[in-house]
């Protein structure tokens, strides 16, 4: 089975935090993505990215950065945490085919 | 831009069918996907259909592809109180190749009534 992990299921953080939110993923596969999730809007894509240090932006980049120094690992960068960013942050990973394989998602409250 | 529009809200009572609709804009999807998200988790991929097929059955699940009106559906069967989730509806990005990059809708949450 395909398992993707993402360190906290839960976080407190106050406004002008640096937060770092991690996912891991165990089969091997190409493509990361980040997403938000917010009520009303679905999922709206942050960054993706398609290899080790390769990145895309995706809808709404602003106010994030990510890193992917390994395969397996991808990294998603509040540089400084601001109340707006609230939200549930999802986790993905794809191998060749379209299928995404979903984290349980880490709920982020900055106060 | 590419955009998937799905309703907010379903209610039904156990037993009964439900019907969750989608709408999109792309209409170069190659794949077309439904998830599902249960309370406290990520999503799970519960059903997909091909953008050549007009139907696709899966036990109690039954997707209907309608490509000229830009129209997918869910069709759960007999619905029971453990499918209340949030269903969301995706398709691929035009261009995306194999980087497996969709766009999803807002998502249907499904109540499902004793």
């Amino acid at each position: 089975d395909v398992k993707v992990t993402q360190s906290s299921r839960y976080l407190v953080k106050r406004t002008g935090e640096k937060v770092f939110l991690e996912c891991v993923q165990d089969m091997d596969h190409e493509n990361m993505f980040w997403y938000r999730q917010d009520p009303g809007l679905g999922l709206r894509l942050i960054y993706f990215s398609y290899d080790v240090k390769m990145k895309e932006k995706g809808d709404i980049p602003e106010g994030y950065s990510v890193s992917r120094e390994k395969k397996e690992r991808f990294s998603l960068i509040l540089e400084s945490a601001s109340t707006n960013q609230t939200s549930m942050y999802l986790c993905a990973s794809s191998g060749q085919g379209n299928e995404q394989y979903f984290g349980p998602g880490t709920r982020l409250t900055v106060t | 831009g590419e955009d998937v529009e799905q309703s907010l809200f379903l209610s039904v009572r156990e037993g009964d069918s439900s019907v969750i609709n989608c709408t999109y804009t792309d209409s170069s999807s190659t794949y077309l996907y439904w998830y599902k998200q249960e309370p406290g988790a990520g999503l799970q991929l519960l059903t997909y259909i091909f953008s050549n097929m007009d139907m696709k059955q899966d036990q109690r699940l039954t997707v209907l592809l309608n490509k000229k009106d830009k129209h997918l559906s869910l069709r759960i069967a007999d619905t029971q109180t453990g499918d209340s989730a949030i269903y969301f509806c995706a398709v691929d990005r035009w261009g995306s190749g194999n980087t497996g990059k969709l766009i999803f809708g807002q998502g249907t949450t499904l109540q499902v009534k004793p």
